[in-house]
């Protein structure tokens, strides 16, 4: 079982709509948590972090923890074409000092 | 991207030769990481240096090197390379150690390597 898993899509929604994407973990002792948005060609770079249980929203992004069901996920409001990349789940140990990372969710916004 | 640096961004090598890919961060981050990413394979964790003067290998350090020259410096040397290292690698650094609330870890902008 790998340590953080995501679906690797695509996924496709229309211009406007809410997207959904979705991250599970099999390390209970994980502590924070983190998305990160990665264009093609670039790096990624850090959208949300969380910590604790419950939603966390900023702008258009919310990021939801649910650590009874090992679930992180990041729901993008009024998506926008700009918003199509690859989103990256990460996780971090309690006590930990490096992160592990999902393989990622390619998101395709279409006009 | 927020002061990590990498050098070279483009690379070709022959199976058998050197190389050495430098970072820099002018951050005063304590920690830093060497991250190859792979098609379907995600981000990866060859070696990290949670402060200056220590480096512990991650998932992947088979094949590698590194060297925390300073706090500011994270070298990472293929001695031998392999086509199965022909990989996007991202040096990244963060503020301290345990990444505790609040920290992450930045990226530099990424070496594309290539071994023939």
């Amino acid at each position: 079982q790998k340590e953080v898993e995501q679906n690797s899509g695509p996924l496709s929604v229309p211009e406007g709509a809410i997207a959904s994407l979705n991250c599970t973990y099999s390390d209970r002792v994980s502590q924070s948590f983190f998305w990160y948005r990665q264009y093609s060609g670039k790096s990624p770079e850090l959208i949300m972090s969380i910590y604790s249980n419950g939603d966390k929203e900023d702008g258009r992004f919310t990021a939801q923890l649910n650590k009874a069901s090992q679930y992180v996920s990041l729901l993008i409001r009024d998506s926008q074409p700009s918003d199509s990349a690859t989103y990256l789940c990460a996780v971090n140990k309690r006590g930990g000092n490096k992160l592990t990372f999902g393989t990622g969710t390619q998101l395709k916004v279409e006009l | 991207n927020a002061g990590v640096t990498q050098t070279p961004k483009f690379q070709v090598l022959k199976t058998g030769q050197s190389m050495t890919l430098q970072c820099a961060q002018d951050m005063n981050h304590n920690s830093m990481y060497w991250y190859r990413q792979d098609p379907g394979m995600g981000l990866r964790l060859i070696y990290y240096s949670a402060s200056e003067g220590t480096t512990d290998k991650g998932e992947v350090p088979n094949g590698y090197n590194v060297s925390r020259l300073n706090k500011r410096e994270f070298s990472l040397r293929l001695e031998s390379a392999a086509p199965s290292q022909t990989s996007v690698y991202f040096c990244a650094s963060s503020e301290m150690a345990g990444l505790a609330l609040g920290n992450t870890i930045y990226f530099g902008e990424g070496s594309w390597l290539t071994v023939v």
